[in-house]
């Protein structure tokens, strides 16, 4: 069975502060895609990034970045100079890879709240 | 804009009561998905379909609930007999059969009273 742990439930930290969110999976797949999405007091899930599990390459968008680490099965995201924009539920998921239909196995999600 | 839209954003119902909601897909996208999302949890999944087959439903999907894709494009979730447990989010997404990431509607926003 497949599983995601976000056991941060909320993080508070002011502008301009680096933040980071943890995310820990349990999966029997050998190959498998990870996610994180966004969720903004708006309702409207937003999608951040897809990892493929044979791709442990960490990747940088602008002040967003993700460490994923097989070792630990971990992919945490850390956002760097936050902002107040950033303010939202950030939710990291898993599905299978493959010719399944992928369903998305989410996290509770870690509310992040950045203030001025 | 192209993206994911669902309709209603929000229904309010009384418990008993027939709802149904419609979700459209990004429009080259053959694979759509419907999630629940409950106060302070992440989405569950619900079902699945590719073009207007629905291949996949999940246990939380009770015999009250039904959802159809007719012709591949639009896809409709029915509750029957609302109870109060089934107030949440519902959110559609959808996904093309070359990328893996789904994308989002704005969810329907259930309250059963």
């Amino acid at each position: 069975a497949q599983k995601v742990t976000q056991a941060q439930t909320e993080i508070s930290v002011v502008e301009k502060e680096d933040v980071t969110l943890d995310c820990v999976y349990e999966t029997r797949d050998t190959t498998y895609y990870l996610f994180w999405y966004k969720q903004p007091p708006s309702g409207e899930l937003v999608f951040l990034i897809r990892r493929n599990s044979f791709d442990e390459q960490n990747e940088i968008s602008g002040r967003y970045s993700w460490n994923f680490q097989k070792s630990t099965s971990s992919f945490n995201f850390t956002i760097t100079a936050s902002q107040v924009v950033d303010s939202a539920v950030y939710f990291c998921a898993l599905s299978e890879a493959g010719t399944g239909f992928q369903k998305l196995v989410f996290g509770t999600g870690t509310r992040l709240l950045v203030s001025p | 804009d192209t993206g994911v839209s669902q309709d209603p954003r929000h229904k309010i119902t009384k418990r008993g009561q027939n709802v149904t909601f419609r979700c459209d897909p990004i429009s080259e996208h053959n694979r759509l998905y419907w999630y629940r999302q409950t106060l302070g949890q992440g989405p569950e999944f619900l079902t699945y379909f590719q073009n207007e087959a629905q291949l996949e439903k999940s246990r939380l999907l009770s015999d009250r609930f039904s959802a159809e894709r007719p012709k591949g494009s639009f896809s409709t979730l029915e509750i029957q007999r609302t109870e109060q447990g089934d107030s949440a989010m519902y959110l559609c997404a959808s996904r093309s059969d070359y990328y893996n990431e789904q994308f989002f509607g704005p969810g329907t926003r259930l309250t059963v009273l």
